[in-house]
């Protein structure tokens, strides 16, 4: 049973680039979080998504960064046009159906490092 | 809303001594409580949670925090530091509502263990 999968694991772009993140959730998980981890700095949450749906992304930037979680394949975080201050590490997490905080199950992340 | 505070960005103790990690954190409802291990270019681990049961929560490798809501702390122990303890451990809260299930975390607390 593969755990939270992220992909790609390091990821260099060029200011100006986009950058695309992929989350496949632990099987029978249908809900989905990112996070985003600043050097130095503790996870900040981003955006929580269902199956086609956003739930809640309180945390995401209002420009440039979008999230998506098809009915079929991975969830996606989408940066647009990426700056420096975008360098992080993105999180990914997956728990079931209305289990809340408490089961999270999180990936090994995404690097994203803008030149 | 809810935060929490991490007293000590780096801990260091000696292999075999007491680790004890501090945890505050700050809600207007009944909180969860969370503890989480990152090892190097890894995603994070869960150690233990509070979810109001017992007030006293052991987790795995050896770990336990109690939860004081007096104080409203939730520190980290264990008795005796391995080497293989060395990673940074975050403290995180949530509400716990279905529908609110976002973690806030700490800053992180990065561990040295001296051999």
């Amino acid at each position: 049973n593969a755990g939270v999968m992220q992909n790609p694991r390091h990821l260099v772009r060029r200011r100006g680039q986009e950058a695309r993140l992929r989350c496949s959730p632990m099987k029978g998980h249908s809900h989905v979080y990112w996070y985003r981890q600043l050097p130095e700095e503790g996870l900040k949450f981003m955006v929580y998504l269902q199956k086609e749906n956003i739930i809640d992304e309180s945390g995401m930037p209002k420009e440039r960064f979008s999230a998506e979680f098809p009915k079929e394949g991975p969830s996606i975080l989408r940066i647009q046009q990426v700056v420096r201050g975008d360098s992080a590490a993105y999180f990914c997490a997956s728990s079931p159906q209305g289990a809340g905080a408490n089961v999270l199950t999180f990936g090994a992340g995404s690097r994203l490092t803008v030149l | 809303a809810q935060s929490v505070t991490q007293l000590g960005s780096h801990v260091s103790v000696s292999e075999g001594a007491l680790v004890l990690l501090r945890c505050n954190y700050s809600s207007s409802v009944p909180p969860y409580l969370f503890w989480y291990v990152q090892y190097p270019n890894q995603g994070l681990q869960l150690l233990l949670k509070y979810t109001s049961a017992a007030t006293l929560v052991k987790g795995i490798n050896g770990f336990e925090a109690e939860f004081k809501k007096s104080e409203t702390s939730f520190h980290l122990t264990k008795p005796s530091a391995h080497m293989s303890d060395a990673a940074e451990y975050f403290c995180a809260v949530s509400v716990g509502n279905f529908g609110n299930e976002k973690l806030t975390f700490g800053t992180g607390t990065r561990l040295t263990i001296i051999p």
